[in-house]
């Protein structure tokens, strides 16, 4: 099946920085790449996402750029906030027609 | 909020017992899924729904079972809870195709299994 690895675990950022999150893949037929958001004990929110006849996509200041030849996507988040603080997921959809999802990635934005 | 709400919101139990979670949905949506969370492990699909009676396994299926009757509900069932399934569980509904579209989580359920 699919295997969706998510780097880095945890990452701290200071206010205003940009953060990286990046995520690799390992089905060559998959085609839908979202992006979730999850705060403190609540639900994930689908934050982005693209879809593979796309290279990037911006929505103010989040976007993300997907490299289908090395099988990587990544959400870079610009100006970051304290609102920014929480946990994101990156999750594929392939040829097996599931969305898996990466382990996530604990964002601190310090202020 | 899409529609969806999870019952029960928090459970504890004690292993052996069988334990019920349910997903509501109130728009007719077709695709409907569950995912058990946790640390270090992400959203892991158990089970999901292309319709009523239309179920199929996810990655992390063992020792759970669904169940479909209607359109508006998605059943998980654990026959005989472990320690193991202590987890926070998420109902999602997707309005499109298949994993094509944005899911839509519910608030979860939070079980503890003793």
């Amino acid at each position: 099946g699919e295997n969706v690895e998510q780097h880095p675990s945890t990452l701290s950022v200071q206010e205003g920085d940009s953060a990286v999150i990046k995520c690799t893949y390992s089905d060559s037929a998959s085609n839908y790449f979202p992006w979730y958001k999850q705060e403190l004990g609540k639900r994930p929110q689908l934050i982005i996402d693209i879809r593979s006849n796309v290279g990037e996509k911006k929505d103010q200041r989040i976007a993300v750029t997907l490299n289908k030849t090395a099988k990587h996507f990544s959400l870079h988040i610009t100006e970051t906030q304290p609102e920014d603080s929480a946990v994101y997921f990156c999750a594929v959809s392939g040829s097996a027609r599931q969305l898996t999802f990466g382990s996530g990635t604990q964002l601190t934005v310090l202020p | 909020d899409a529609g969806i709400t999870q019952s029960p919101r928090h459970k504890v139990t004690e292993t052996g017992t069988p334990v019920t979670l349910r997903c509501h949905q109130t728009e007719n949506h077709r695709y409907m899924y569950w995912y058990r969370q946790d640390p270090g492990h992400g959203l892991r699909l158990i089970h999901y729904s292309y319709g009523v009676k239309d179920t199929d396994k996810g990655e992390v299926s063992d020792g759970y079972s669904v169940s479909r009757s209607k359109t508006e509900d998605f059943l998980l069932t654990l026959e005989s809870a472990t320690s193991s399934q202590t987890s926070v569980y998420f109902c999602a509904i997707n309005e499109r195709d298949a994993n094509t579209g944005e899911l839509f989580f519910g608030e979860g359920s939070r079980l503890t299994v003793l």
